[in-house]
Protein backbone atom coordinates (compact mmCIF):
# COMPACT_ATOMS: atom_id res chain seq x y z
CA UNK A 1 0.00 0.00 0.00
CA UNK A 2 1.66 2.77 -1.42
CA UNK A 3 0.81 5.65 0.84
CA UNK A 4 3.11 8.38 -0.88
CA UNK A 5 3.25 8.28 -4.33
CA UNK A 6 6.09 9.90 -6.92
CA UNK A 7 4.41 8.83 -10.57
CA UNK A 8 7.06 10.11 -12.91
CA UNK A 9 10.02 7.97 -12.18
CA UNK A 10 12.29 10.48 -13.92
CA UNK A 11 12.27 14.04 -15.15
CA UNK A 12 14.99 15.57 -17.65
CA UNK A 13 15.30 19.27 -17.48
CA UNK A 14 17.50 21.73 -19.19
CA UNK A 15 19.99 24.00 -17.23
CA UNK A 16 18.31 27.19 -16.55
CA UNK A 17 15.36 26.34 -16.53
CA UNK A 18 12.58 25.39 -13.48
CA UNK A 19 12.31 21.72 -12.52
CA UNK A 20 8.85 20.32 -10.81
CA UNK A 21 9.02 17.00 -8.88
CA UNK A 22 5.64 15.84 -7.75
CA UNK A 23 4.25 13.43 -4.86
CA UNK A 24 1.00 12.43 -3.90
CA UNK A 25 -0.18 11.24 -0.29
CA UNK A 26 -3.08 9.32 0.63
CA UNK A 27 -2.97 9.28 4.42
CA UNK A 28 -5.15 12.29 5.05
CA UNK A 29 -3.25 12.19 8.78
CA UNK A 30 0.04 13.41 7.10
CA UNK A 31 1.34 16.49 8.75
CA UNK A 32 4.76 16.77 7.82
CA UNK A 33 6.53 16.59 4.52
CA UNK A 34 9.76 16.54 3.59
CA UNK A 35 12.33 16.25 0.53
CA UNK A 36 15.42 14.38 -0.12
CA UNK A 37 17.98 14.45 -2.38
CA UNK A 38 20.21 11.52 -2.88
CA UNK A 39 23.57 11.00 -5.25
CA UNK A 40 24.35 7.97 -6.51
CA UNK A 41 26.14 5.69 -3.40
CA UNK A 42 25.47 8.51 -0.81
CA UNK A 43 22.56 8.40 1.56
CA UNK A 44 19.48 10.94 1.44
CA UNK A 45 20.43 14.45 1.94
CA UNK A 46 17.62 16.62 3.71
CA UNK A 47 16.44 18.91 1.35
CA UNK A 48 13.56 21.19 2.19
CA UNK A 49 10.17 20.17 4.87
CA UNK A 50 6.83 21.51 4.96
CA UNK A 51 4.32 21.31 7.92
CA UNK A 52 0.85 21.10 7.18
CA UNK A 53 -0.09 24.42 8.49
CA UNK A 54 1.03 26.10 5.32
CA UNK A 55 0.81 25.81 1.71
CA UNK A 56 4.54 27.06 1.11
CA UNK A 57 7.98 27.00 1.83
CA UNK A 58 11.20 28.33 0.26
CA UNK A 59 14.93 27.78 0.77
CA UNK A 60 16.97 29.50 -1.88
CA UNK A 61 16.70 28.00 -5.02
CA UNK A 62 14.24 25.11 -3.69
CA UNK A 63 10.29 26.08 -2.87
CA UNK A 64 7.78 23.06 -1.79
CA UNK A 65 4.04 23.68 -2.58
CA UNK A 66 1.18 21.74 -0.79
CA UNK A 67 -1.77 20.97 -2.13
CA UNK A 68 -3.69 20.09 1.06
CA UNK A 69 -6.89 19.09 -0.65
CA UNK A 70 -5.41 17.72 -3.28
CA UNK A 71 -3.40 15.38 -1.15
CA UNK A 72 -0.50 16.70 -3.59
CA UNK A 73 3.20 18.52 -3.01
CA UNK A 74 5.61 19.26 -5.51
CA UNK A 75 9.15 20.72 -5.10
CA UNK A 76 10.57 23.52 -7.55
CA UNK A 77 14.30 24.22 -7.89
CA UNK A 78 14.94 27.13 -9.83
CA UNK A 79 17.13 27.96 -12.07
CA UNK A 80 17.97 24.02 -12.48
CA UNK A 81 21.82 23.47 -12.34
CA UNK A 82 23.71 20.62 -13.39
CA UNK A 83 24.79 19.48 -9.79
CA UNK A 84 20.67 19.26 -8.97
CA UNK A 85 21.14 15.81 -11.19
CA UNK A 86 20.02 13.43 -8.41
CA UNK A 87 17.00 11.15 -7.35
CA UNK A 88 14.70 13.38 -5.33
CA UNK A 89 12.88 11.29 -2.72
CA UNK A 90 8.89 12.51 -1.25
CA UNK A 91 8.52 11.51 2.27
CA UNK A 92 5.67 12.25 5.16
CA UNK A 93 4.82 11.67 8.47
CA UNK A 94 2.01 11.82 11.10
CA UNK A 95 2.22 13.46 14.31
CA UNK A 96 5.79 11.97 14.98
CA UNK A 97 5.04 8.94 13.31
CA UNK A 98 7.28 6.69 10.97
CA UNK A 99 8.38 8.54 7.75
CA UNK A 100 6.63 7.22 4.77
CA UNK A 101 8.81 7.40 1.54
CA UNK A 102 7.77 7.78 -2.31
CA UNK A 103 9.82 5.87 -4.28
CA UNK A 104 12.24 8.33 -6.17
CA UNK A 105 12.64 10.91 -8.83
CA UNK A 106 15.26 10.34 -10.97
CA UNK A 107 16.11 14.04 -12.25
CA UNK A 108 18.77 14.51 -14.95
CA UNK A 109 19.21 18.55 -15.50
CA UNK A 110 21.12 18.69 -19.56
CA UNK A 111 23.89 21.90 -19.86
CA UNK B 1 33.88 14.74 9.88
CA UNK B 2 30.86 12.32 8.67
CA UNK B 3 27.67 12.56 11.06
CA UNK B 4 26.93 9.49 10.35
CA UNK B 5 28.85 6.79 9.50
CA UNK B 6 28.34 3.09 8.85
CA UNK B 7 30.80 0.22 7.97
CA UNK B 8 30.96 -2.05 5.90
CA UNK B 9 30.01 0.29 2.86
CA UNK B 10 29.60 -3.23 0.84
CA UNK B 11 28.96 -6.51 2.09
CA UNK B 12 28.84 -10.18 0.37
CA UNK B 13 28.65 -13.16 2.22
CA UNK B 14 26.85 -16.36 1.49
CA UNK B 15 23.41 -17.66 2.63
CA UNK B 16 22.72 -18.86 6.52
CA UNK B 17 25.83 -16.56 7.34
CA UNK B 18 25.09 -14.00 10.02
CA UNK B 19 26.31 -10.61 9.31
CA UNK B 20 26.63 -7.31 11.30
CA UNK B 21 26.55 -3.84 9.83
CA UNK B 22 27.59 -0.53 12.66
CA UNK B 23 26.36 2.86 12.90
CA UNK B 24 27.35 5.65 14.56
CA UNK B 25 26.34 9.44 14.93
CA UNK B 26 28.11 11.93 16.08
CA UNK B 27 25.38 14.63 16.03
CA UNK B 28 24.24 13.84 19.35
CA UNK B 29 20.65 12.99 18.56
CA UNK B 30 18.08 11.09 20.26
CA UNK B 31 16.46 8.83 17.41
CA UNK B 32 18.26 6.41 14.95
CA UNK B 33 16.94 4.67 12.59
CA UNK B 34 17.64 1.59 9.75
CA UNK B 35 16.03 1.85 6.49
CA UNK B 36 15.84 -0.62 3.73
CA UNK B 37 16.17 -0.14 0.23
CA UNK B 38 14.76 -2.72 -1.87
CA UNK B 39 15.00 -3.43 -5.54
CA UNK B 40 12.26 -1.32 -6.57
CA UNK B 41 13.68 1.61 -4.75
CA UNK B 42 11.85 2.17 -1.88
CA UNK B 43 12.83 2.87 1.37
CA UNK B 44 11.42 1.58 4.00
CA UNK B 45 11.98 1.78 7.93
CA UNK B 46 12.69 -1.37 10.04
CA UNK B 47 13.56 -0.14 13.48
CA UNK B 48 13.41 3.19 15.41
CA UNK B 49 15.71 3.63 18.80
CA UNK B 50 15.03 6.64 20.43
CA UNK B 51 17.45 6.88 23.32
CA UNK B 52 18.74 3.69 23.54
CA UNK B 53 14.96 1.95 23.55
CA UNK B 54 12.79 0.62 20.56
CA UNK B 55 10.46 2.44 19.59
CA UNK B 56 9.26 1.98 16.26
CA UNK B 57 9.93 -2.29 14.88
CA UNK B 58 7.97 -2.59 11.54
CA UNK B 59 7.42 -6.31 10.12
CA UNK B 60 10.94 -7.55 9.93
CA UNK B 61 12.06 -10.88 10.37
CA UNK B 62 13.28 -11.84 13.59
CA UNK B 63 16.83 -12.66 11.73
CA UNK B 64 16.97 -8.50 12.18
CA UNK B 65 17.82 -7.90 15.61
CA UNK B 66 19.11 -4.06 16.35
CA UNK B 67 21.41 -3.28 19.35
CA UNK B 68 22.28 0.00 20.77
CA UNK B 69 24.85 0.48 22.84
CA UNK B 70 24.47 3.97 23.82
CA UNK B 71 22.35 7.02 21.79
CA UNK B 72 25.32 7.62 19.65
CA UNK B 73 25.02 4.24 18.12
CA UNK B 74 22.68 1.53 16.54
CA UNK B 75 24.40 -2.06 14.74
CA UNK B 76 22.08 -4.25 12.65
CA UNK B 77 22.64 -7.38 13.30
CA UNK B 78 21.22 -10.24 10.23
CA UNK B 79 21.02 -13.70 11.39
CA UNK B 80 21.33 -16.79 8.88
CA UNK B 81 20.85 -14.37 5.96
CA UNK B 82 19.05 -15.31 2.78
CA UNK B 83 18.60 -14.41 -1.02
CA UNK B 84 16.18 -12.05 -0.07
CA UNK B 85 17.64 -9.96 2.29
CA UNK B 86 20.23 -8.07 -0.36
CA UNK B 87 19.70 -4.74 -0.69
CA UNK B 88 21.07 -1.66 0.55
CA UNK B 89 20.49 -0.93 4.04
CA UNK B 90 20.76 2.74 5.86
CA UNK B 91 21.21 3.96 9.09
CA UNK B 92 20.10 7.84 9.91
CA UNK B 93 19.27 9.91 12.80
CA UNK B 94 17.23 13.13 13.99
CA UNK B 95 16.99 15.03 16.97
CA UNK B 96 13.15 14.79 17.27
CA UNK B 97 11.42 11.73 15.86
CA UNK B 98 10.20 11.46 12.29
CA UNK B 99 11.69 14.92 11.58
CA UNK B 100 14.56 15.38 9.32
CA UNK B 101 16.78 12.49 9.17
CA UNK B 102 20.58 12.52 8.60
CA UNK B 103 21.58 9.62 6.71
CA UNK B 104 24.57 7.72 6.24
CA UNK B 105 26.29 6.69 2.98
CA UNK B 106 24.57 3.19 3.29
CA UNK B 107 25.17 -0.38 3.15
CA UNK B 108 25.03 -2.73 0.45
CA UNK B 109 24.56 -6.28 1.23
CA UNK B 110 25.09 -8.76 -1.24
CA UNK B 111 24.09 -12.28 -0.27
CA UNK B 112 24.96 -15.11 -2.91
Amino acid sequence: DQQVKQNSPSLSVQEGRISILNCDYTNSMFDYFLWYKKYPAEGPTFLISISSIKDKNEDGRFTVFLNKSAKHLSLHIVPSQPGDSAVYFCAASAKGNKLVFGAGTILRVKS
Amino acid sequence: DTAVSQTPKYLVTQMGNDKSIKCEQNLGHDTMYWYKQDSKKFLKIMFSYNNKELIINETVPNRFSPKSPDKAHLNLHINSLELGDSAVYFCASSQVAETEAFFGQGTRLTVV
